[in-house]
């Protein structure tokens, strides 16, 4: 079946230690996309890629990175510069250049600083 | 620029009430509007979209949204809540309808009562 997965479902960081966030699809969907999820705030845009190679920030990049080597693969890197990074992290990919099309979304991680 | 606003962070029914989630919207293009719901822990999985093709829209699990442009809303509606519905529902607004750049409302979350 086609879809779009994270891992690791429960993510678990020392303060002054990065982390990587994995994002993987096999729906061949161009753009994928990372929001974080704080309680009472919706969803969040951290980075956005549009084709492979290429990213830019959204608007809470400060303390993340990303890369996009390979189309079917977006991971998130949560840096020590991040100081509140505790928070339900999601990656959504979408196809563009369709009509009628809508973001699908993995099952999330949730990352906890300890 | 585009925004969404939902009203009420917390919304309680009784089983077998009518739901109804709000959700205006501002962007300076025609938007195309979704609504999204989130069961704990989870992903985001796509209620029903509106892309210009009827105003009145059909979800699953019996959801329904009017778009009102003179009112810039899209609000979210069933007529009779199940148990099942208890979730948290996001709205979300794109400038165009390849579901690009989304925009999330701080979400509203659904409580069922028996």
């Amino acid at each position: 079946d086609g879809g779009i997965t994270q891992s690791p479902k429960y993510l678990f960081r020392k303060e002054g230690q990065n982390v990587t966030l994995s994002c993987e699809q096999n729906l061949n969907h161009d753009a994928m996309y990372w929001y974080r999820q704080d309680p009472g705030q919706g969803l969040r845009l951290i980075y956005y890629s549009q084709i492979v190679n290429d990213f830019q920030k959204g608007d809470i990049a400060e303390g993340y990175s990303v890369s996009r080597e390979k189309k079917e693969s977006f991971p998130l890197t949560v840096t020590s510069a991040q100081k509140n990074p505790t928070a339900f992290y999601l990656c959504a990919s979408i196809r563009q250049g369709m009509a009628n099309t809508e973001a699908f979304f993995g099952q999330g991680t949730r990352l906890t600083v300890v | 620029a585009q925004s969404v606003t939902q009203l009420g962070s917390h919304v309680s029914v009784s089983e077998g009430a009518l739901v109804l989630l709000r959700c205006n919207y501002s962007s300076s293009v025609p938007p195309y509007l979704f609504w999204y719901v989130q069961y704990p822990n989870q992903g985001l999985q796509l209620l029903l979209k509106y892309t210009s093709a009827a105003t009145l829209v059909k979800g699953i699990n019996g959801f329904e949204a009017e778009f009102k442009k003179s009112e810039t809303s899209f609000h979210l509606t069933k007529p009779s809540a199940h148990m099942s519905d208890a979730a948290e529902y996001f709205c979300a607004v794109s400038p165009n309808n390849a579901g690009n750049m989304l925009t999330f409302g701080g979400g509203t979350r659904l409580m069922v009562k028996p």
